[in-house]
């Protein structure tokens, strides 16, 4: 297994319109994170899951926004329609392990321009 | 609500040379975990080191080492002996040893690090 996988990413898109993005772990981790990088700041935290189960959401997931991890394998995250305020990196990590032993390994992000 | 902050928006360094890189955070519990976690230009950030808040001894991975001062809230990177590739955006990072905020982390803005040869 090489590592997290993300895709698209890129994505382009006129405001009002849906996007989806997809995140495949690592096998066998069994929580995986979405966070939202906006130029020149740090990740923000959006929801995670683990296995199946999404166990928490950020405030910042606004009704627009909603994610899944059907079977507890890979993740995707939708926005409807789309805002420019929405343009941003959307990063994925998965992780194993309980405490300070769990390591969290990031995908290379989707970055989104709403036009 | 916890708070990272990174006061450094840029640093350099020659290479070779050591540089230190600052984050303070804010929190209210006593039990956590802090990070560093290092995002080269257009690829995936990845952990450069962890630090467990109950631990007193500072963590040290080759030429990563930290400064945790608990009190303080306070957990600085040194990077010894910089070379051309430690060039990257480093970030700060707090998560909470409570099972409700597991694997939540808070990241702070990022310090932009150029390596000068």
């Amino acid at each position: 297994d090489t590592g997290v996988s993300q895709d698209p990413r890129h994505k382009i898109t006129k405001r009002g319109q849906n996007v989806t993005f997809r995140c495949d772990p690592i096998s066998e981790h069994n929580r995986l994170y979405w966070y939202r990088q906006t130029l020149g700041q740090g990740p923000e935290f959006l929801t995670y899951f683990q296995n199946e189960a999404q166990l928490e959401k950020s405030r910042l997931l606004s009704d627009r926004f909603s994610a899944e991890r059907p079977k507890g394998s890979f993740s995707t995250l939708e926005i409807q329609r789309t805002e420019q305020g929405d343009s941003a990196m959307y990063l994925c990590a998965s992780s194993f392990g309980q405490g300070a032993q769990e390591t969290q390994y990031f995908g290379p992000g989707t970055r989104l321009l709403v036009l | 609500a916890q708070t990272v902050t990174q006061s450094q928006p840029e640093m350099s360094v020659q290479e070779a040379e050591t540089v230190t890189l600052s984050c303070t955070y804010d929190t209210s519990e006593s039990d956590y975990y802090l990070f560093w976690y290092k995002q080269p230009p257009s690829r995936q950030m990845i952990l450069v080191i962890r630090q467990e808040a109950y631990k007193q001894q500072n963590a040290t991975e080759n030429r990563f080492s930290v400064n945790f001062q608990k009190a303080a809230k306070s957990f600085s990177l040194k990077i010894s002996d910089s070379q051309l590739g430690d060039a990257a955006m480093y970030f700060c990072a707090y998560r909470s040893a409570r099972n409700t905020n597991a694997g939540k982390s808070t990241f702070g803005d990022g310090t932009t690090l150029t390596v000068k040869p």
